[in-house]
């Protein structure tokens, strides 16, 4: 099946630094990723859908420059978290599609915990 | 605009019972529905699929019809396992001005006890 591949696992670091998580599409070429939040004993908060080679789509509330999204290829999108403060701790989860109607694939997400 | 609305939990059943988890939802167009399960401190993964109305999808014992008329996906199981204990999600996939969109339902906490 679809595998996607979601890195760092768990990252705790100070607040005011910058952290980047992978997001990869092993056997697959993902037309969409997407980018979602989970707070504990909640469902996913999509964050921002980013499809290869154009500027992410945001929802509404989320700031473009706190949470960058890089789509460079059709395996492999990117979200920094820039100066990240304890409010930003969560558990974060990428997936991807080959778009269309077809299933989302997730990661196995990373819990971010700020100092 | 789409949603899903799905049953609140915690279920807590005792193995070997029956489990069924509401799910319906509302939409535009002919959308895919979706169940995934997500295991403590894990991403989610797809539990089954279906496409269009009638569809049924399967997986591990776990089975849902896509119900247009009563604009329904309900998760069945004949017989839960202590491993099942998981939370289970309903979702709607659909496309618009051709971008993939999803929508979650909240999520349903399911405790299997021996």
């Amino acid at each position: 099946g679809a595998v996607v591949s979601q890195h760092p696992s768990r990252v705790i670091c100070k607040s005011g630094t910058s952290v980047k998580i992978e997001c990869r599409s092993l056997d697959f070429q993902a037309t969409t990723m997407f980018w979602y939040r989970q707070f504990p004993k909640q469902s996913l908060m999509l964050m921002a859908t980013s499809n290869e080679g154009s500027k992410a789509t945001y929802e509404q509330g989320v700031e473009k420059d706190k949470f960058l999204i890089n789509h460079a290829s059709l395996t492999l999108s990117t979200l920094t978290v820039t100066s990240a403060h304890p409010e930003d701790s969560s558990f974060y989860i990428c997936s991807a599609s080959w778009g269309g109607n077809q299933p989302q694939h997730f990661g196995d997400g990373t819990r971010l915990s700020i100092l | 605009g789409n949603s899903v609305t799905q049953m609140e939990g915690p279920v807590t059943l005792s193995e070997e019972a029956f489990l069924t988890i509401n799910c319906t939802y509302t939409a535009t167009g002919y959308p895919s529905l979706f169940w995934y399960v997500q295991y403590p401190g894990e991403g989610l993964q797809l539990l089954l699929k279906a496409t269009k109305a009638d569809d049924k999808g399967s997986n591990k014992g776990f089975e849902a019809t896509y119900r247009k008329e009563t604009t329904s996906f309900h998760l069945e199981k004949g017989s839960v396992q202590v491993s099942d204990s998981a939370v289970y999600f309903c979702a709607l996939i659909f496309r618009l001005r051709g971008y993939q969109k999803v929508t979650f339902g909240i999520g349903t906490k399911l405790q299997v006890i021996p």
